[in-house]
């Protein structure tokens, strides 16, 4: 079974500040993974994915995420935080075993910018 | 930039009712997928749909669902006898051929 674990259940950061999302993921074989933000009353918007290849992948807004194999990790950054950053954000994973590629979703981690 | 779309955004209904969900997605995709958020937990996976047919469903997704593409657009999600407890935010999904799976707006669905 795979699963996703998002720790914190809120994130505060200053404005111009770096940020940090955490996510630890769990899988049989090898993971697919993905972020995804929710504004109020939006739908999921994707940000960026992990497939293969270099560890670090860039995807919208500025963001980016690090995928470290040997803590089974997912961070997402962003080198200066906007207060238009703030919104929940989910991981997500998928295991590249599983035939009808559902995706296993964190509980979602709110971040909160201040200006 | 296309997107999926859902309708209704908002929905009530007497516990014992049958509702439909309808999604539009995005019009070149193939796999179509159900996911529900309740209040306060996870999204959770109900189903995944391809070349007309269920390729997988979860635990959630028991007789009282059902999935149906009736033409080339609207993928639908029918629940045939509510409970209080189906009441929750239902999320829409469709991919291409690639990873990743572009979400709908979603439906509240409100059970009383």
């Amino acid at each position: 079974a795979q699963s996703v674990a998002q720790p914190e259940d809120q994130v505060n950061v200053a404005e111009g500040n770096p940020l940090t999302v955490k996510c630890t993921y769990s899988v049989s074989g090898n993971p697919y993974l993905f972020w995804y933000v929710q504004y109020p009353n939006r739908g999921l918007q994707f940000l960026l994915k992990y497939i293969t290849g270099d560890n670090l992948v860039k995807g919208s807004y500025g963001f980016e995420a690090e995928f470290n194999k040997s803590q089974t990790s997912f961070h997402l950054k962003k080198p200066s935080a906007l207060v238009s950053d703030s919104a929940l954000y989910f991981c997500a994973v998928r295991d590249n075993q599983n035939a009808g590629n559902m995706l296993t979703f964190g509980g979602g981690t709110r971040l909160m910018v201040k200006p | 930039e296309p997107e999926v779309t859902q309708t209704p955004s908002h929905q009530v209904t007497q516990m014992g009712q049958e509702v439909i969900l309808r999604c539009v997605p995005i019009s070149n995709h193939l796999y179509f997928y159900w996911y529900r958020q309740i209040l306060g937990q996870k999204v959770e996976f109900l189903v995944s749909f391809y070349n007309n047919e269920i390729s997988e469903k979860s635990e959630i997704f028991d007789d009282q669902f059902s999935v149906e593409r009736p033409d080339g657009s609207n993928f639908t999600l029918k629940i045939r006898s509510t409970k209080l407890e189906d009441s929750a935010m239902y999320f829409c999904a469709s991919r291409r051929t690639g990873f990743e799976q572009y979400f709908g707006p979603g439906t509240r669905l409100t059970v009383t």
